[in-house]
């Protein structure tokens, strides 16, 4: 079956720090990606896509490329804010669902 | 405007008890579907409906049944209330097809006691 496998939390980070978080996935066929992003108290909003191999994300500064001969979709962000902190989902679409990864707690400290 | 919105935000009730959580989008979207979220964020679908039919059942307790009345709307059902069903429940809707992305609702925060 479809899965996701995303880095662990929680990450700690100072302001203007390098972000990288790790997503793997396995698949049957060819799955769209999707990074999604949860604020506190609130529901998943998305944050960056790619639906075909070699595409890449981006927006707010998060990018990640769809990477079909590793299998991965890694989420990388160049200098985060106190603003980022959230919880980031890595997730595939497939057979008309997503399936999550676990999601990454970020934390960004001023 | 809210694109997809949910009805309570917050549910608390005893166990044994009966609860529907309500859900509407307004962005003409013709497919929808239920998430349960633990209390660890994990994440998994429970039911999925393209045009008002069914296309998506994981294997959830038959204590679940989810209608939709219309295209816009989706209802949860669950009978006879767990401990263990506590959770937060996210609506979400899409165009049909994989590459489309989900838009979420606030979420509603179910408490069983």
């Amino acid at each position: 079956g479809n899965s996701v496998t995303q880095m662990e939390g929680p990450v700690t980070l100072s302001e203007e720090a390098f972000l990288t978080i790790n997503c793997t996935y396995t698949a049957t066929g060819y799955p769209s990606l999707f990074w999604y992003v949860q604020y506190p108290g609130e529901g998943l909003q998305l944050l960056l896509k790619a639906t075909k191999a070699d595409d890449k994300g981006s927006n707010k500064g998060f990018e990640a490329t769809y990477r079909k001969e590793t299998t991965s979709f890694h989420l990388e962000k160049g200098s985060v804010q106190v603003s980022d902190s959230a919880v980031y989902f890595c997730a595939l679409s497939a057979d008309y669902k997503l399936s999550f990864g676990a999601g990454t707690t970020v934390t960004v400290r001023a | 405007d809210t694109a997809v919105s949910q009805t309570p935000k917050y549910l608390v009730t005893q166990m044994g008890n009966d609860k529907s959580i309500k859900c509407e989008q307004n962005l003409g979207h013709d497919t929808m579907y239920w998430y349960k979220q633990d209390s660890k964020k994990f994440l998994k679908i429970m039911f999925s409906y393209n045009n008002k039919e069914l296309i998506i059942n994981e294997t959830v307790p038959n204590r679940f049944s989810p209608k939709s009345p219309d295209k816009a709307h989706l209802n949860l059902h669950i009978n006879s209330l767990e401990l263990g069903d506590s959770a937060v429940y996210f609506c979400a809707s899409s165009q049909a097809g994989d590459s489309y992305e989900q838009y979420f609702g606030p979420g509603t925060r179910l408490t069983v006691t």
